[in-house]
């Protein structure tokens, strides 16, 4: 089973500061990665697929990187709006076994 | 546009079985080349995979709930259901369903389903 692991738990940010996040996986998951937004009560929302690919309407202060092991989601310059939990998700094609990162939650500075 | 939509009871007795449906709007499960997700979150707590289903009827399970989850699939009615049984405290939970996208990944979701295990 391949683990996920995120860091920070938390970060605190001040509105128009870049944020960066970590997510690691066990073993290699090539590009197989998401990143999702979670805001309470709500269901998460796809942000990122295939490590670095912006899902439609996601604002471009939005980046994904990363391949293999490590990756990293970037909110280039925070906005009120984007203070959240964050999700990353590797997916398998074949067999389609699926695990959630911990998460990080991004709060206000 | 699609849409998901849970249904189920909110509250089911400790030991007994929890069934959850999920109705898909605006599409067909049928003409999806990937495996529609059920996940669920503790209420304060992260995200857990409860596992997978292909139109087919393939499924795939978290290896930690396996022996007590059965997923199923009604193409007919456009509907994919969720059974887990011996429910404890411990399975209390918003509980997702979820639609593959161009691959494993999942969008959109549906709103979510609190289901609280309580005498």
């Amino acid at each position: 089973e391949i683990v996920m692991t995120q860091s920070p738990a938390t970060l605190s940010v001040s509105p128009g500061e870049r944020a960066t996040l970590s997510c690691r996986a066990s073993q290699s998951v090539s590009s197989n990665l998401a990143w999702y937004q979670q805001k309470p009560g709500q269901a998460p929302r796809l942000l990122i697929y295939g490590a670095s690919t912006r899902a439609t309407g996601i604002p471009a202060r939005f980046s994904g990187s990363g391949s293999g092991t490590e990756f990293t989601l970037t909110i280039s310059s925070l906005q009120s709006e984007d203070f959240a939990v964050y999700y990353c998700q590797q997916y398998n094609n074949w067999p389609p076994l699926v695990t959630f990162g911990p998460g990080t939650k991004v709060d206000i500075k | 546009q699609l849409q998901l939509q849970e249904s189920g009871p909110g509250l089911v007795k400790p030991s007994e079985t929890l069934s959850l449906t999920c109705t898909v709007s605006g599409g067909s499960i049928s003409s999806s080349s990937y495996y529609w997700g059920w996940i669920r979150q503790p209420p304060g707590k992260g995200l857990e995979w409860i596992g997978s289903i292909y139109y087919s009827g393939s499924t795939y399970y978290n290896p930690s709930l396996k022996s007590r989850v059965t997923i199923s699939v009604d193409t007919s009615k456009n509907q994919f259901s969720l059974k887990l049984s011996s429910v404890t405290a411990a399975d209390t939970a918003v509980y997702y369903c979820a639609s593959p996208s161009r691959g494993n990944w999942f969008d959109p979701w549906g709103q979510g389903t609190l289901v609280t295990v309580s005498s």
